[in-house]
């Protein structure tokens, strides 16, 4: 059973907005939802992490409805530059498996 | 803030040997500390988690004898990887948390390309 789950790639142009979503139907109450984004070579970088409704930093907004069981990242104006993978993460509090990376969102900017 | 430092980022050696990987918090205590695996195209898999002080837990299905973790203190923890074979060639990283749980994100270093020949 896949404890998260997202597209696999995704193209988008330069200059645009783009949302990548996230299912984690089997969140519980003690699960926060973290997006990490990671070029080749190189380790995860962080980008933006939430509990519930929105949270927007100064790359990101994250979006989690009411029953959060899905999040939404959103990257406003993207360049060629965010071309990278896009994991979302959650840690799963009261799990042995705590800690399970899904696939990733393989996003390419095209120019 | 929340700089992770990995050292080293690159290490080719023969089979048989043993290569310690460092992982380092710069600017923040590191409650916890993790270390993933990648292969080529694939997503990472969690290997071990260290708290300061005490011994790693490690994932189901990971040698703890060929893997050794110590995280001696809030700032350093190493991934030792014991009589390397060839299938033991990957990309090793490791991550720092303030906290042990969820609420806290993991910074991650930049990764170690390891390559057993």
């Amino acid at each position: 059973l896949a404890k998260t789950t997202q597209p696999i790639s995704m193209d988008s142009y330069e200059g645009q907005e783009v949302n990548i979503t996230c299912s984690h139907n089997n969140i519980a109450t003690n699960d926060y939802i973290t997006w990490y984004q990671q070029f080749p070579s190189q380790g995860p970088r962080f980008i933006i992490q939430g509990y519930k409704t929105k949270v927007t930093n100064e790359v990101a907004s994250l979006f989690i409805p009411a029953d959060r069981k899905s999040s939404t990242l959103s990257l406003p104006r993207v360049s060629l530059s965010d071309t990278a993978v896009y994991y979302c993460l959650v840690v799963w509090e009261n799990r042995d498996d705590k800690i399970i990376f899904g696939k990733g969102t393989r996003l390419h900017i095209l120019p | 803030g929340a700089v992770v430092s990995q050292h080293p980022s690159w290490v080719i050696c023969k089979s048989g040997t043993s290569v310690k990987i460092e992982c380092r918090s710069l600017d923040f205590q590191a409650t916890t500390m993790f270390w993933y695996r990648q292969f080529p195209k694939q997503s990472l898999m969690l290997m071990a988690t260290s708290n300061e002080g005490s011994k790693a837990t490690y994932e189901q299905g990971v040698e703890k004898d060929k893997f050794l973790i110590n995280h001696a203190s809030l700032t350093l923890s190493t991934l030792t990887v014991t009589s390397a074979h060839p299938e033991d060639s990957s990309f090793y990283i490791c991550s720092a948390s303030s906290g042990g749980t969820g609420n806290q994100p993991q910074h991650f270093g930049d990764g170690t390309r390891l390559s057993i020949l």
